[in-house]
């Protein structure tokens, strides 16, 4: 069974820096993009970047553009997010998704249970 | 503000048939592949629909998706209480070379 189980949640402060995780099995992890899609608190899903597991290739969203980077693991097949100088709104959950592509096309199959990440001071 | 564009509340009786929309332009919905994904409180989302009108296995066919120009519909027959739930669309955008999504729909059953 296709599943991703990612890391827990976070605590941290703003310009701190939070690195989620996320492990997939049941499946080739090099033949899937892992994509990241963040979820604020009662507001809807913002798409964050792909990466090819296959390649390491990455597409990210330009609203968090040097702040985001995306890698994996292929040896765990365990992909990473990594946001810097966060700040208070950033506090959202995190989802790892199987899915996208370089092109853009794909869906998103299955997901993470999401990791939420709280910036407080 | 979402690049695509949903209703914020959709309703309708248990047994009904209800639509959602989802509004876009040609440099996403227009030239490219609409997902759609159903989301209960405090869970992750789940593919309902790709490539438009495809569904995955598992997936009951009282749901349906459709692609005509710039908007895309998920319709769902037979409501169930079940099927309250958050639903959203989403896609590529050529243009700002990035995944985008709607803004997402609530479906009460009433």
């Amino acid at each position: 069974q296709v599943h991703l189980v990612q890391s827990g949640a976070e605590v941290t402060k703003p310009g701190a820096s939070v690195k989620v995780s996320c492990k997939a099995a049941g499946y080739t992890f090099n033949n899937y993009g892992i994509s990241w899609v963040r979820q604020a608190p009662g507001q809807g899903l913002e798409w964050m970047g792909w990466i090819s597991p296959y390649n390491g290739k990455t597409k990210y969203s330009q609203n968090l553009q040097g702040r985001v980077t995306m890698t994996t693991d292929t040896s765990t097949s365990t992909g990473y997010m990594e946001l810097r100088s966060l700040r208070i709104d950033d506090t959202a959950v995190y989802y790892c998704t199987r899915g996208g592509s370089e092109s853009g096309y794909g869906w998103f199959d299955p997901w993470g249970q999401g990791t939420l990440v709280t910036v407080s001071s | 503000q979402s690049v695509l564009t949903q209703p914020p509340s959709v309703s309708a009786a248990p047994g009904q048939k209800v639509t959602i929309s989802c509004s876009g332009t040609t440099s996403n919905i227009g030239n490219n592949y609409v997902s759609w994904y159903q989301q209960f409180p405090g869970t992750a989302p789940k593919l309902l629909i790709y490539d438009n009108n495809k569904r995955p296995s598992g997936i009951p066919d009282r749901f349906s998706g459709s692609k005509s120009g710039t908007s895309a519909t998920l319709g769902i027959t037979g409501l169930q209480t079940g099927d309250e739930a958050d639903y959203y669309c989403g896609t590529w955008d050529t243009s700002l070379s990035a995944g985008v999504f709607g803004g997402g729909t609530k479906l009460t059953v009433l």
